[in-house]
């Protein structure tokens, strides 16, 4: 089972921090977590990906529970711009190319 | 670089219509894949390709050929349109296995059978 569950909408105040949840209680050793997003209208956008040790980029941080079978996406400061729906997702696992299965998604509302 | 870019950005087919969407990328990547995304649902898997010569079927593959001739483009077949492919396609491209790379996606190609 590919899948991972988030809920489905969340709201935020602009300059405030986001924590987006998600559960991957299936998760094995190999599986990657990878968050994507999508703005309106647009292309999903890579935001981050992990194994297991806590990630940090110039976008967002990824903090993995111990167990793996949650994670966190943590957007620092919300901007309008972030307003978009995010996709947490566990990708088939193994060594081949990475078939990466998207949920609904956790819509982000960003309020001025 | 344009990155991924899609042609064309809108189409309206009958059913029964044939077409090409076409997806081509200026990064060098290895990975291209094509999804399908339906209203209000994430994005499905269709046919992905591991390098020029090489294609797979994804998770909905039925009624969609691909071919991967070169590096950088990775056309999208339908071969006979029906309603139930009304929906947004998006090509993606990476470095090499998108489970280790992110997958860079095009701006999608928003189609209508009739």
């Amino acid at each position: 089972d590919a899948k991972t569950t988030q809920p489905n909408s969340m709201e935020s105040n602009e300059e405030e921090p986001v924590h987006l949840p998600c559960n991957h209680s299936t998760i094995s050793g190999t599986d990657y977590i990878h968050w994507y997003r999508q703005l309106p209208s647009q292309g999903p956008e890579y935001v981050i990906h992990g194994l297991t040790s806590n990630v940090n980029n110039r976008m967002a941080s990824l903090a993995i529970a111990e167990d793996r079978k949650s994670s966190t996406l943590i957007l620092h400061r919300a901007t309008l711009r972030d307003a978009a729906v995010y996709y947490c997702i566990k990708d088939a696992g193994g060594t081949s190319y990475g078939k990466l299965t998207f949920g609904q998604g956790t819509i982000l509302t960003v309020h001025p | 670089n344009a990155g991924v870019t899609q042609t064309p950005k809108f189409q309206v087919l009958k059913t029964g219509q044939s077409m090409t969407l076409q997806c081509a990328q200026d990064m060098n990547h290895e990975y291209m894949s094509w999804y399908r995304q339906d209203p209000g649902m994430g994005l499905r898997l269709i046919h992905y390709s591991v390098g020029a010569g090489i294609t797979d079927q994804g998770e909905v593959p039925n009624g969609y050929n691909v071919s991967r001739s070169t590096t950088e483009d990775f056309p999208l077949r339908l071969l006979s349109a029906a309603p139930s492919q009304t929906s947004v396609y998006f090509c993606a491209s990476s470095r090499t296995s998108g489970k280790y790379n992110e997958q860079f996606f095009g701006p999608g190609t928003r189609l209508t059978v009739l």
